[in-house]
């Protein structure tokens, strides 16, 4: 079945360590995007591609980074520069760049810094 | 910039009456809106959108209500299930800009 695929759904990290979480998507999307949510609130926008080889920092960059060197591909790199990184991870595609249309969204990735 | 905030932020409706979760945005050159619902624990699913030439369009047992001249987003569950408890997010964008999305409304039916 075509979707977005997620890894890991749980994630534990130490302070002062990188982690990367996946996002594979098989829909043949242009564009795909990173939020993320936090209790009580909307889901804020990271990174987000359009094309690949080419990405654009979302409202909350800072802390974070991104590649896309496939168009079904589109991992995030959480620093150890984000000060606050415990949060609910969700990855997002759409088929045609530009917020035209809906969002499809992956099972999420729960990111926990002990 | 837009910003897309939620009248309330948790709703709670006996089950077989229907729904009504409301949302403001700010851009009155937002085009585009979509109702998001989400499950605990998982990804948020599309239910229905609504583009600024129209003023509503209905899906299977859901409404959406677009009133631009208040800058005002509806989306209305009929006969609500208690499947239909999760949480819903609308979502607004500008001219091809990225997506905002609001801070939700818990929908939670009483059997």
């Amino acid at each position: 079945d075509g979707g977005i695929t997620q890894s890991p759904k749980y994630l534990f990290r130490k302070e002062g360590q990188n982690v990367t979480l996946s996002c594979e998507q098989n829909l043949n999307h242009d564009a795909m995007y990173w939020y993320r949510q936090d209790p009580g609130q909307g889901l804020r926008l990271i990174y987000y591609s359009q094309i690949v080889n080419d990405f654009q920092k979302g409202d909350i960059a800072e802390g974070y980074s991104v590649s896309r060197e496939k168009k079904e591909s589109f991992p995030l790199t959480v620093t150890s520069a984000q000060k606050n990184p415990t949060a609910f991870y969700l990855c997002a595609s759409s088929l045609l760049a530009g917020a035209t249309g809906e969002l499809f969204f992956g099972e999420g990735s729960r990111l926990t810094v002990l | 910039g837009e910003s897309v905030g939620l009248h309330l932020p948790t709703l709670s409706v006996q089950e077989g009456d229907n729904s009504i979760i409301n949302c403001a945005y700010s851009n009155s050159a937002s085009d585009y809106f979509i109702w998001y619902k989400q499950e605990s624990g998982k990804g948020p699913q599309f239910i229905i959108d609504i583009r600024s030439n129209m003023d509503k369009r209905q899906g299977q047992r859901v409404t959406v209500l677009l009133n631009k001249t208040v800058k005002h987003l509806s989306l209305q569950i009929a006969a609500t299930q208690p499947g239909d408890s999760a949480v819903y997010f609308c979502a607004v964008s500008t001219s091809y800009d990225k997506v905002i999305f609001g801070p939700g409304t818990s929908l939670s039916v009483i059997p």
